[in-house]
């Protein structure tokens, strides 16, 4: 199984600052990468896909960037609805895998 | 719009069998993609379970082998995972998804708000 390692696994942030989150599979998933925000007691939401693409309705102020194992969630100018949890999951080969979260809070 | 809405028993015990139902509207799961079930451990570890795709083919995590069976009723437009022989480890929040491709890359695009099991005699 491809392996995601996700980090950091927690980020404490004030509202307006720009954060990055990493994603490294164990092996080339050649940009088969997706990334959802999960909300408290909610189920998670599609953010990105293939590694840059930016889902329907998602604001501008995030970003995905990488390819081979090495990817990255970037979020501009954080805004109050943009805390919670952050996942990578790949889409080269099944078992599809997610990485292990990073819980964005707020400082 | 599409929306996914899971059922089924929020308490199972011990060797018993977890059956749940995710009943699908807006889109008719004949007509395209592939329908997964994804489930989210206490600690918030996301598995990936199986899925059944619009012509009825399987795909079952190897880490579940032979005790999930991911089937459906295309006459009420739902499809059900049945998880057998289940242990306190199968305590978690059970999601079904739809999978939706672009002609390569695919992702999770709809997800179901979730339904919470539990394991314990």
């Amino acid at each position: 199984d491809i392996q995601m390692t996700q980090s950091p696994a927690s980020l404490s942030v004030s509202v307006g600052e720009t954060v990055t989150i990493t994603c490294r599979a164990s092996e080339n998933i050649y940009s088969n990468l997706a990334w959802y925000q999960q909300k408290q007691g909610k189920s998670p939401q599609l953010l990105v896909y293939a590694a840059t693409n930016l889902a329907d309705g998602v604001p501008s102020r995030f970003s995905g960037s990488g390819s081979g194992t090495q990817y990255s969630l970037k979020i501009n100018s954080l805004q109050s609805e943009d805390f919670g949890s952050y996942y990578c999951q790949h889409f080269w080969g099944t078992p599809w895998t997610f990485g292990g979260g990073t819980k964005l809070e707020i400082k | 719009d599409v929306q996914l809405q899971e059922s089924g028993p929020g308490l199972v015990k011990p060797s018993q069998s977890l059956s749940l139902t995710c009943s699908v509207t807006g889109y008719s799961i004949t007509s395209g993609y592939y329908w997964n079930w994804i489930r989210q451990f206490p600690g918030n570890k996301l598995e990936w379970m199986g899925y059944i795709s619009y012509d009825g083919s399987n795909n079952y995590n190897p880490s579940l082998k032979n005790r999930i069976s991911i089937t459906r009723d295309t006459s009420k437009n739902q499809f059900f995972l049945k998880l057998n022989s289940v242990t306190t480890e199968d305590t978690a929040t059970y999601y079904c998804a739809r999978e939706k491709g672009d002609g390569y890359y695919v992702y999770f695009d709809v997800w179901g708000a979730g339904t919470t099991v539990t394991v314990s005699s």
